[in-house]
């Protein structure tokens, strides 16, 4: 099914241990996006591309690097994870940076702990 | 500051027991409002986009309206099925910003 997919959906890290969270779509949406949801809050946004070999920053960058070597994937790299990345992540795309009639397509999440 | 605030938090309604839930929005300029549907570990999924005061869309039993300062999501004769968190997000003029509110969190009862 076409979507965006997400691995893992479980993970529990060491504080200062690093991990990479996956996300691939095959909708060949050019604009894609991390998100992080916490309790009480909004969903934030962490980074962003409008594609391939583009990148920027979003709200909440600092602790987390992505790269965009191609159009299907957008990984998120913690470097040295901390208590306070604890949280639910999610991947979206859309063909587009504004999104417009068709909104965002998100994936199922990841769900991070860290100890 | 650009703010989006939904309310209420928390919503309990009988089957077939019509209400709505309102976002509102103080931006320096809109784009475009979303609604979105969360359900339990899941991630958010796409319901309306709206653009300009006055402007509506339906879907089943959801109908989203806009005024200037907020939006509506009128739930006709709800059923269990349409217990889920729902959120709202603007788009503002200029910039990549995709502003969220926190959500409504949805229980219909059988």
């Amino acid at each position: 099914n076409a979507g965006v997919t997400q691995t893992p959906k479980f993970q529990v890290l060491k504080t200062g241990q690093s991990m990479t969270l996956q996300c691939a779509q095959d909708m060949n949406h050019e604009y894609m996006s991390w998100y992080r949801q916490d309790p009480g809050m909004g969903l934030r946004l962490i980074h962003y591309s409008v594609g391939a070999g583009i990148t920027d920053q979003g709200e909440v960058p600092n602790g987390y690097n992505v790269s965009r070597s191609t159009t299907e994937d957008f990984p998120l790299r913690l470097l040295s994870a901390a208590p306070s990345q604890t949280s639910v992540y999610f991947c979206a795309s859309s063909y587009s940076l504004m999104a417009g009639e068709y909104g965002y397509t998100f994936g199922s999440g990841t769900r991070l702990t860290v100890v | 500051e650009d703010q989006v605030t939904q309310s209420p938090e928390a919503l309990r309604l009988q089957e077939g027991e019509s209400s709505s839930l309102n976002c509102s929005y103080t931006v320096s300029g809109l784009r475009g409002l979303f609604w979105y549907r969360q359900d339990p570990g899941k991630g958010p999924e796409f319901l309306f986009t709206l653009y300009s005061a006055g402007e509506e869309k339906e879907k089943e039993r959801l109908k989203a309206t806009l005024t200037k300062k907020e939006s509506f999501l009128h739930i006709t004769a709800p059923k269990p099925e349409d217990s889920a968190t729902y959120l709202c997000a603007v788009s503002t003029s200029g910039t990549y910003k995709y502003i969220f509110g926190t959500g409504t969190r949805l229980k219909v009862l059988a």
